[in-house]
């Protein structure tokens, strides 16, 4: 299975963009890039997901290298609500639904 | 809004104990799964299911069971319960179909269970 690799941790200062990058260089071609995150003390919550395009949504973009071997989650304008640990996964698309959740990046957001 | 629940958000258990742990969600969804999660290790799935009476073994099933006797429930089983089993353990819950790679899953609160 194709794997992902994130920093393991992030810094950004309030009310400024984020981009939080994930390589998966062995991405197969039919693999969907998933974004999830969660907060403290609670479960994880589904942020974005995407195929080849880049995808925007009320919580986030998504940019696809065009190679797809790597991606970036972009919080537009972050706030102190955005801290959390932030997963990127990658799920096959044919008769799996599967995540394999890894380690993500935990963003601190500073006032 | 999709829910997903579970029994207890914490629950302390003595080694050799059965333990049950159970979800529930309310969106009639198909697929249900138990992750447990570890400092350090991220999240990491136990089993999950397709359908009722359906089960598939994860990542890391040993030590563990699971039922589904109804579409909505799923239940996590310790069948003796050990130190090692120490850890927060989350269900989620998602669509099924042809396109369902890409639905989401929709996670529960957890439950912190601790084994002395």
């Amino acid at each position: 299975d194709a794997k992902t690799t994130q920093p393991n941790s992030m810094e950004s200062n309030e009310e400024e963009p984020v981009h939080l990058p994930c390589n998966h260089s062995t991405i197969s071609g039919t693999d969907y890039i998933h974004w999830y995150r969660q907060l403290p003390s609670q479960g994880p919550e589904y942020v974005i997901h995407g195929l080849t395009s880049n995808v925007n949504n009320r919580m986030a973009s998504l940019a696809i290298a065009e190679d797809r071997k790597s991606s970036t989650l972009i919080l537009h304008r972050a706030t102190l609500r955005d801290a959390a640990v932030y997963y990127c996964i990658l799920s096959k698309s044919f008769g799996n639904e599967k995540l394999t959740f890894g380690t993500g990046t935990r963003l601190t957001i500073i006032p | 809004d999709v829910k997903v629940t579970q029994s207890s958000r914490y629950l302390v258990k003595r080694t050799g104990e059965k333990v049950f742990l159970e979800c529930v969600q309310d969106m009639d969804h198909e697929n249900m799964f138990w992750y447990r999660q570890d400092p350090g290790l991220g999240l990491r799935l136990i089993y999950f299911s397709y359908d009722v009476k359906m089960k598939e073994k994860g990542d890391i099933p040993e030590g563990y069971s699971v039922s589904r006797e109804k579409k909505e429930r799923f239940s996590l089983i310790l069948e003796s319960a050990s130190t090692n089993q120490t850890s927060m353990y989350l269900c989620a819950s998602s669509l099924a179909g042809l396109a369902a790679p890409s639905y989401e899953q929709y996670f529960g609160p957890g439950t912190r269970l601790t084994v002395t």
